[in-house]
């Protein structure tokens, strides 16, 4: 079956442009979770959705980060006003139930702040 | 503070050369630990999860053990295909509901 998927597989700003990265988990899974690395580093922790419930950023950087799942499916992860130091590929990641560990990932968003 | 330490950092193999990769934990309470494989431009790929001291899991080439702080990934006989970094996580059982916290990676270079 269809994995999980994510869009722009790519993506440059300038530096002050509003950003907004899409993610498709797969169908029926209840937990969404974003994640970002950094070059050669491993993914961190940015926040978690059960169903359309934002119940944990504690991992978002700062208030220009913001995460919508308004039916429960497809997410968007917004970045405000990017700054150089946004840079970084950020993952999604979805969960069928609570139950249940294994996160699969989507390929992954490539963000480049000029 | 819960955290992965994985080493090494970088690992080159002759092909068949069997090796191990270490993943150093220190976790409030352990719900689960994870091994991911990344390939360049790519999201992680599950591989294994373990949930207890003294659990083994296995696939292919690929073995991985548990104690009480640390994970193995075994590669024995590797292929050149078993190039890729490979990704330790734990979760616990605080806080979020079951996010992962991950090492650096080792990055694992095997030579035909």
């Amino acid at each position: 079956g269809a994995g999980v998927s994510q869009s722009p597989r790519y993506k440059v700003a300038k530096r002050g442009q509003d950003v907004a990265l899409r993610c498709d988990p797969i169908s029926g899974h209840v937990s969404l979770f974003w994640y970002q690395q950094a070059l050669g580093q491993g993914p961190e922790f940015l926040t978690y959705f059960q169903n359309e419930a934002q119940l944990d950023k504690s991992g978002l950087p700062s208030d220009r980060f913001f995460a919508e799942r308004p039916e429960g499916s497809v997410s968007t992860l917004k970045i405000q006003r990017t700054q150089q130091e946004d840079s970084a590929v950020y993952l999604c990641a979805s969960r069928s139930a609570l139950g249940t560990d294994t996160q699969y990932f989507g390929p992954g968003t490539r963000l480049t702040v000029l | 503070e819960d955290q992965v330490t994985q080493s090494p950092e970088a690992l080159r193999l002759q092909e068949g050369e069997s090796s191990s990769l270490n993943c150093s934990y220190t976790v409030s309470g352990l719900r689960g630990l994870f091994w991911y494989r990344q390939d360049p431009g790519k999201g992680p790929e599950f591989l294994f999860t373990l949930y207890s001291a003294g659990e083994e899991k296995e696939k292919e080439r690929l073995k991985a053990t548990l104690t009480k702080k640390e994970s193995f990934l075994h590669i024995t006989a590797p292929k050149p295909e078993d190039s890729a970094t490979y990704l330790c996580a734990v979760s616990n059982y605080g806080g979020s509901q079951g996010n992962l916290i991950f090492g650096k990676g080792t990055k694992l270079s095997v030579k035909p």
